[in-house]
């Protein structure tokens, strides 16, 4: 079975500066990915960023990059030089073949960035 | 690219109405897609798999005959809530994916907000 947890409570974020959200997973599937999204108090599901399991590198997408520790199974992710609009709930989320595909997501944490 | 249309973005009916929510994939063609329901400060709680052709398949403790579900083509899923009470208030979010590797993300509609007097 797999499963997310994301146990931070909530975060107060100064403007400008970075925050990392983690995130711990537990699978026995050999093969599978990570994923972070952003929901904003409107609602909509943004994806930011993923991980494959055999990825080398850790993954980057603009401000966003993913801290990934493969035997520690943390997936944690970081968000430089915050903005406003960055306040959301952020949600960690694994897919793998034995999950046939489904994302399992974890409970989120909310970030609240301040100026 | 990969935008997800859901439609209507708010719904507020009497109690025995059945309510129907549409999802399209607007620039790519969805293989499956996803019904999720969320409740405030929540997280998301997957109801159903949608695969283009073929019957939905649900997660454990949700009612077929309550929560229809039509995959009719590669871009459009609909849900309909049938006979739908207060208790069916809630976010319903649908989600649909290109392909069927891990690596291929989910991408989400903007949900529907159901409200059930």
């Amino acid at each position: 079975a797999q499963k997310i947890t994301q146990t931070q409570p909530g975060m107060f974020v100064q403007e400008k500066e970075a925050v990392t959200l983690d995130c711990t997973y537990d699978t026995s599937d050999p093969s599978y990915g990570l994923f972070w999204y952003k929901q904003p108090s409107s609602g909509e599901m943004i994806f930011l960023i993923y991980q494959g399991s055999y990825d080398q590198q850790n993954a980057t997408e603009g401000r966003y990059s993913l801290n990934f520790q493969k035997a520690r199974k943390s997936a944690n992710l970081v968000i430089s030089a915050s903005q406003l609009g960055d306040s959301a709930m952020y949600f960690c989320a694994m897919s793998s073949i034995y999950g046939n595909n489904r994302l399992a997501f974890g409970k989120g944490n909310q970030v609240v960035v301040i100026p | 690219g990969a935008v997800v249309s859901q439609h209507p973005s708010w719904v507020i009916c009497k109690s025995g109405t059945s309510v129907k929510i549409e999802c399209r994939s607007l620039d790519f063609q969805a293989t499956t897609m996803f019904w999720y329901r969320q409740f405030p400060k929540q997280s998301l709680m997957l109801m159903a798999t949608s695969n283009e052709g073929s019957k939905a398949t649900y997660e454990q403790g949700v009612e077929k005959d309550k929560f229809l579900i039509n995959h009719a083509s590669l871009t459009l899923s609909t849900l309909t809530v049938t006979s739908a009470h207060p208790e069916d208030s809630s976010f319903y979010i649908c989600s649909a994916r290109a392909g069927t590797g891990v690596n291929q993300p989910q991408h989400f509609g903007d949900g529907t907000r159901l409200s059930i007097l």
